[in-house]
């Protein structure tokens, strides 16, 4: 069975602070996806990112940048000069091959930037 | 491209009724899914679909059914709602399952309230 963990439930950040999302995933497979996707105060998710399990390269785009590491099955998410339309709940997500497998999401991170 | 259509937004039911949440797909996405999300816990897969004619149980069912004849659409039936179906609904298509990349297309949402 696959398992998302997002301990952090709650973050709160002054605009411009850097801040880190975190994600721990579990799964016996060694052919899988990550996700992260975004859902902003109007209530729809937007997709983020998709990273496979043998794609270990950090990736940036923006002020975001992600940190994937398989040793400690981690999928790090990284804002960087965070800003108030970041403000935001994040969700991580695992889903591995198989016609079968499901999308199962972590519980989400809200993190809201105050300005 | 409308993307992900779901209808209606916003729906507050009596314990006992019953009605239909839509859900229509313009992108000829192959599956499609239905979520719920409570607050704090993430989204849980109620049911999916592979295909026309084909539909199949995610992690919570109870209460619900659906049927898919046709590509395009996938509504959700309520059966005599309770208070523990308040929630919000979320449709999502997305082309393939197997290889797991494929990335889910969200719908806007539908938020359901049960007196």
């Amino acid at each position: 069975a696959q398992k998302v963990t997002q301990a952090q439930t709650e973050i709160s950040v002054v605009e411009k602070e850097d801040v880190t999302l975190d994600c721990v995933y579990e799964t016996r497979d060694t052919t899988y996806y990550l996700f992260w996707y975004k859902q902003p105060p109007s209530g729809e998710l937007v997709f983020l990112i998709r990273r496979n399990s043998f794609d270990e390269q950090n990736e940036i785009s923006g002020r975001y940048s992600w940190n994937f590491q398989k040793s400690t099955s981690s999928f790090n998410f990284t804002i960087t000069a965070s800003q108030v339309v970041d403000s935001a709940v994040y969700f991580c997500a695992l889903k591995v091959t198989g016609a079968n497998s499901k999308l199962t999401f972590g519980k989400g991170i809200t993190l809201s930037v105050r300005p | 491209n409308a993307g992900v259509t779901q209808t209606p937004k916003f729906r507050i039911l009596k314990i006992g009724q019953s009605m239909t949440l839509q859900c229509t797909q313009d992108m000829n996405h192959n599956y499609m899914y239905w979520y719920r999300q409570d607050p704090g816990m993430g989204l849980k897969l109620i049911y999916y679909s592979v295909g026309a004619g084909i539909t199949d149980k995610g992690e919570v069912p109870n209460g619900y059914n659906v049927s898919r004849s046709t590509t395009e659409d996938f509504p959700l039936r309520l059966e005599l709602a309770a208070p523990s179906q308040t929630s919000v609904y979320f449709c999502a298509s997305s082309p393939g399952q197997w290889s797991g990349a494929n990335v889910l297309t969200f719908g806007a949402g539908s938020r359901l309230t049960v007196l």
